[in-house]
């Protein structure tokens, strides 16, 4: 079993939809979740983190975290065509040790 | 802040040619800078800690003679990747743990091509 595991999708929706991305972590350790965003051909950028459990929003992104279900989640609302990218999670016992999903390949349709 | 870049961006060669990829903080100071490899359509896969100073700590089943880690300054990482076959071909990133909360910072990453 992998530590993480993220649907790669690919993701299609609407401007304008919610998307959910998620994803489940098997290493009760963690305590730093965080989301990164890539562009095709370009470094991940951090998107989100949140430290241990509950909600964190910023803008239109909130990121929740489960930590009983060992389950992570990003929020996108009011979707636009520029955050077509790949969402990747990254769960880690510290913020120097992260493991990342393997990502979510989202694509917004104007 | 917290502004990682790499150089260069690109870069192909030949098979059993070295190549040397850079990894700059530009606006701050790191002791401990990672490097990751990440195949098409896949996620990142961490390579190595490179750390000032010391030697560099490799994960399992990565070669330490063949990627080869010099932290030489405190803004400063280099990856070079010895006698490079077309199976190497990937695109390679580095970060730099930065900010308050010492949450990783990636560079733009450096896509390489061995012919």
């Amino acid at each position: 079993q992998k530590e993480v595991e993220q649907d790669p999708g690919p993701l299609s929706v609407p401007e304008g939809a919610i998307v959910s991305l998620n994803c489940t972590y098997s290493n009760s350790a963690f305590q730093y979740f965080m989301w990164y965003r890539q562009y095709s051909r370009k470094g991940p950028e951090l998107l989100m983190y949140t430290y241990s459990s509950g909600n964190k929003e910023d803008g239109r992104f909130t990121a929740q975290v489960d930590k009983s279900s060992k389950y992570i989640s990003l929020f996108i609302r009011d979707s636009q065509p520029s955050d077509s990218a790949t969402y990747l999670c990254a769960p880690g016992r510290g913020a120097q040790k992260l493991v990342f999903g393997q990502g979510t390949r989202l694509t917004i349709n104007p | 802040g917290a502004v990682v870049s790499q150089h260069p961006s690109r870069v192909i060669c030949k098979s059993g040619t070295s190549v040397k990829i850079e990894c700059r903080s530009l606006d701050f100071q790191a002791t401990t800078m990672f490097w990751y490899r990440q195949f098409p359509k896949q996620s990142l896969m961490l390579m190595a800690t490179s750390n000032e100073g010391s030697k560099a700590t490799y994960e399992q089943g990565v070669e330490k003679d063949k990627f080869l880690i010099n932290h030489a300054s405190l803004t400063l990482s280099t990856l070079t990747v010895t006698s490079a076959h077309p199976e190497d071909s990937s695109f390679y990133i580095c970060s730099a743990p930065g900010g308050a909360m010492e949450t990783q910072y990636f560079g733009p990453g450096t896509r390489l091509l061995v012919l």
